[in-house]
């Protein structure tokens, strides 16, 4: 089974502070992704990736930036996390191709205060 | 933008009935859409895909339906289950923005006793 990790489930961090969101995927795959998940909303993609060292903005990448230093693990960091970034963030990973079925971590809810 | 939307954020349906969850797309060349299940506390989960050279794919207990010509899919669950209960995503494959999809806001599927 695809197994996608993320490095936390819950995260509370203060106005201004740098965040760090950690995730790890173990099927080899491709590409990963990023998104941000509010009511109402659904999910809409901050970033993406499609090779190591290699990412490309989606729809809401102001305040965001990622790095893919290794085939497996793609980060997400807030520079100055503002309380507008209070969100569920999910990470997911698919093989090559572009239809390619999307695999999901469980999310990590991010509260910034 | 591109956009996918569904027609109802909640839906309450008995035990043993029948559930549909519909969602229209707004990119016409969109050819590959994906039903995702959330259920509380997860990641989406993959549940079936469908093709724009199809009208119509059956799972195990879950179809989905596809109507090109106004831009509209369904999902329908057959004899839905206690474990049905979660948030329902329709996405759309989006083939000028890299190897990604588009969302829906998502449906809340609850089954009553």
């Amino acid at each position: 089974d695809v197994k996608v990790t993320q490095s936390s489930r819950y995260l509370v961090k203060r106005t201004g502070e740098k965040v760090f969101l950690e995730c790890v995927q173990d099927m080899d795959h491709e590409n990963m992704f990023w998104y941000r998940q509010d009511p109402g909303l659904g999910l809409r993609l901050i970033y993406f990736s499609y090779d190591v060292k290699m990412k490309e903005k989606g729809d809401i990448p102001e305040g965001y930036s990622v790095s893919r230093e290794k085939k497996e693990r793609f980060s997400l960091i807030l520079e100055s996390a503002s309380t507008n970034q209070t969100s569920m963030y999910l990470c997911a990973s698919s093989g090559i191709g572009g239809e390619a079925e999307q695999y999901f971590g469980p999310g990590t809810r991010l509260t910034v205060t | 933008g591109e956009s996918v939307g569904l027609h109802l954020p909640t839906l309450s349906v008995q035990e043993g009935d029948n559930s549909i969850i519909n969602c229209a797309y707004s990119n016409s060349a969109s050819d590959y859409f994906i039903w995702y299940k959330q259920e509380s506390g997860k990641g989406p989960q993959f549940i079936i895909d469908i093709r724009s050279n199809m009208d119509k794919r059956q799972g195990q207990r879950v179809t989905v339906l596809l109507n090109k010509t106004v831009k509209h899919l369904s999902l329908q669950i057959a004899a839905t289950q206690p474990g049905d209960s979660a948030v329902y995503f329709c996405a759309a494959y989006r083939d000028n923005y890299g190897q990604n999809f588009v969302f829906g806001p998502g449906t809340r599927l609850s089954v009553l006793p």
